[in-house]
């Protein structure tokens, strides 16, 4: 199956710094998305990227499908971005699969 | 809000008991998933069901089991359970069968 890796996998941050984090897959997909799990558990879409670029306020997206990669870059980071950064993608069938996530803190 | 409800949101039992997850899709989504995530781990596909139908499997065990009911609301039964069933049970719903997957706030399931 597909496989899908993500990094850093963990990521320290100054209030105030810029970051990217990147999510490698092995195939090609028919979808991608972002997530961010806040440190209550809740699960929160970012992104639905199978290709080209978004950004929403101080997020932003890419993914090149045809390189089979995707960026989620963060600036100014809050203390409230602080959390785990899931990239998921699906190739098509019914399974859309996770990668382990990157987990991000960001200091005051 | 996702728009996706899951109950109960925590469930304390113990060890080869059974217990019911209960999770109510968006409107108009005929998809639902499910997913497992234990402490500090990923999430694991478990099962995905479209319009009352499975349509793929994940890594779940035979102690488990799903279904989706006419009116789309789908339940996971989790039955013999191990401490190691200890997790986070998140359900996802979608339009179609792969299409942006939204998730509900999770079931959080201790075994003693």
């Amino acid at each position: 199956g597909i496989q899908v890796e993500q990094s850093p996998p963990d990521l320290i941050l100054q209030e105030g710094a810029n970051s990217t984090l990147r999510c490698n897959f092995s195939d090609s997909v028919n979808n991608l998305q972002w997530f961010h799990q806040n440190p209550w558990g809740q699960l929160i879409n970012l992104f639905y990227i199978p290709s080209g670029t978004k950004q929403n306020g101080r997020l932003s997206a890419t993914t090149v499908a045809t390189e089979r990669y995707s960026l989620l870059y963060i600036s100014s980071s809050q203390t409230t971005d602080s959390g785990v950064y899931f990239c998921a993608v699906n190739t098509g069938g019914f399974k859309t699969i996770f990668g382990a996530g990157t987990r991000l803190f960001v200091k005051a | 809000d996702s728009g996706v409800t899951q109950t109960p949101k925590h469930l304390i039992t113990a060890t080869g008991q059974r217990v019911t997850l209960r999770c109510s899709p968006r409107s108009g989504d005929l998809s639902v998933y499910w997913y497992q995530q234990s402490l500090d781990q990923g999430l694991q596909f478990l099962i995905q069901y479209y319009n009352g139908e499975e349509r793929a499997k994940g890594n779940i065990l035979e102690r488990f089991s799903a279904q989706q009911f006419p009116d789309l609301h789908s339940e996971l039964n989790l039955s013999s359970l191990e401490l190691g069933d200890s997790a986070l049970y998140f359900c996802a719903s979608s339009v179609g069968g792969a299409g942006e997957l939204f998730f509900g706030e999770g079931s959080r399931l201790t075994v003693l």
